[in-house]
């Protein structure tokens, strides 16, 4: 099994572009989730799922877009960058219900100038 | 807003001593989960204790939870250089369903 994979691992923007990073997991998990990483800090959950067609906003949810087609898949779309957005995005995926760990996937370096 | 709070910041220690991070909580959960997180790298999933547990072993890894002040602890016992990294707890509410609530981490170097 791969677990969860992410690309691009490093992206630079400019103010303005879209762009949409994408997560894949071959585990099977129902439920897959999208967080930001900024220095220095814990991670903040922009957005998730809990099956396909099923998405719901997390914390930090303004200028992200997602959808959910695929159990496996679960693309982060940034509609217009912004320097704010400068951070690492981490996908996670874990199995629905109570008591089950969360797994992350490698990281996704986004720079925006 | 951020569900833990995490107690120490930073903890620089030597390799054979234990190093002790605790985690502070504010709502009622379902479990609370350490992750381990090397430079630039993933989490990775260390231990999950669940609401009605007090105490958890793994390894060198030993977790306690009050649920009665909201708190959990995380001790590593006999510290290796390769312990170097962040710890985060994450809580899981009771009104989340799978979604989980991270602290700010404590970055734990061990000096060899």
């Amino acid at each position: 099994n791969a677990g969860v994979t992410q690309t691009p691992k490093f992206q630079v923007l400019k103010t303005g572009q879209s762009m949409t990073l994408q997560c894949a997991q071959d585990m099977n998990h129902e439920y897959m989730s999208w967080y930001r990483q900024d220095p220095g800090m814990g991670l903040r959950l922009i957005h998730y799922s809990v099956g396909a067609g099923i998405t719901d906003q997390g914390e930090v949810p303004n200028g992200y877009n997602v959808s959910r087609s695929t159990t496996e898949d679960f693309p982060l779309r940034l509609l217009s960058a912004a320097p704010s957005q400068t951070s690492v995005y981490f996908c996670a995926s874990s199995r629905s219900g109570d008591d089950y760990e969360q797994y992350f996937g490698p990281g996704t370096r986004l720079t925006v100038t | 807003s951020q569900q833990g709070e995490e107690d120490p910041q930073a903890l620089s220690i030597q390799e054979g001593e234990n190093a002790t991070m605790n985690c502070s909580y504010k709502t009622s959960i379902n479990n609370l989960q350490w992750y381990r997180q090397n430079s630039g790298r993933g989490l990775v999933h260390l231990i999950l204790i669940r609401s009605n547990e007090r105490e958890k072993h793994s390894g060198r890894l030993r977790v306690t939870l009050d649920t009665s002040k909201k708190s959990s602890s995380l001790l590593i016992t006999a510290s290796r250089a390769a312990d170097t990294a962040s710890y985060f707890c994450a809580t899981d509410a009771e009104t989340s369903g799978s979604r989980l609530t991270f602290g700010e981490g404590t970055q734990l170097t061990v000096n060899p």
